[in-house]
């Protein structure tokens, strides 16, 4: 099976912008959760999709948003950049139903703003 | 409320030796707990996960580790370091109710000197 893609790996953008991260999960998961990643905070959770449906949402302002489609995929969209959104964005997506089921991560996007 | 506490910021460890990365865990419900590595500039792997039943987990690359009920904690391990196991490590911990959300430690640098 493949794995986690995302699209694009890197990315600049400078501080106004809006940006779109795609992220394409393993064939048949369906849960799509998106992490931040910044050495100062570590890990932190956006969303989380599940049949076009935001089930978990973690404590972002409304800038960042997402959306997930019928074959799964899912994009994330942040509007009006800041410096401080320079980050990893990761994406993972597992199969549900089974509280075990590990998380699959993707290789990430790079997203650096100026 | 659920959380995980990774103690230490770095382990330092000589090749050949045994080394622990420290994983404390708070969760409502059975705990479902997860290890993650890091590589630079990529995305999580899973290591391994513990479910349920015996307390010691084998997983990828030689690494294990022990759950301790008693003292909340999950401790990964491995009985001889490689330069190689040089990387990030992510503890992780499912909600015991609402399945649908991970919780991540802040991380620990493992560092393994030759």
């Amino acid at each position: 099976k493949a794995g986690v893609t995302q699209t694009p790996r890197y990315l600049i953008k400078t501080r106004g912008q809006q940006v779109t991260l795609s992220c394409s999960p393993i064939s048949g998961h369906r849960s799509v959760s998106w992490y931040q990643q910044t050495p100062g905070q570590g890990l932190q959770f956006l969303f989380e999709y599940f049949s076009e449906t935001q089930r978990n949402k973690g404590n972002f302002p409304g800038r960042f948003s997402g959306r997930q489609f019928s074959n799964s995929r899912s994009e994330m969209n942040v509007s009006t950049l800041e410096l401080g959104d320079s980050a990893l964005y990761l994406c993972a997506s597992s199969s549900p139903g089974q509280p075990y089921n590990e998380q699959f991560f993707g290789p990430g996007t790079r997203l650096t703003v100026l | 409320a659920q959380s995980v506490a990774q103690p230490e910021d770095q382990v330092n460890v000589a090749e050949g030796n045994p080394l622990t990365v420290k994983c404390t865990y708070s969760v409502s419900g059975n705990p479902y707990l997860f290890w993650y590595v890091q590589y630079p500039n990529r995305g999580l792997q899973f290591l391994l996960k513990y479910i349920t039943g015996d307390n010691l987990v084998k997983g990828s690359y030689g690494f294990e580790a022990e759950f301790n009920k008693s003292q909340t904690s999950f401790h990964l391990k491995k009985p001889s370091a490689l330069v190689s196991d040089s990387a990030l490590y992510f503890c992780a911990v499912r909600d015991g109710k609402d399945f649908n959300k991970f919780y991540f430690g802040s991380g620990t640098k493992l560092n393994v000197k030759p």
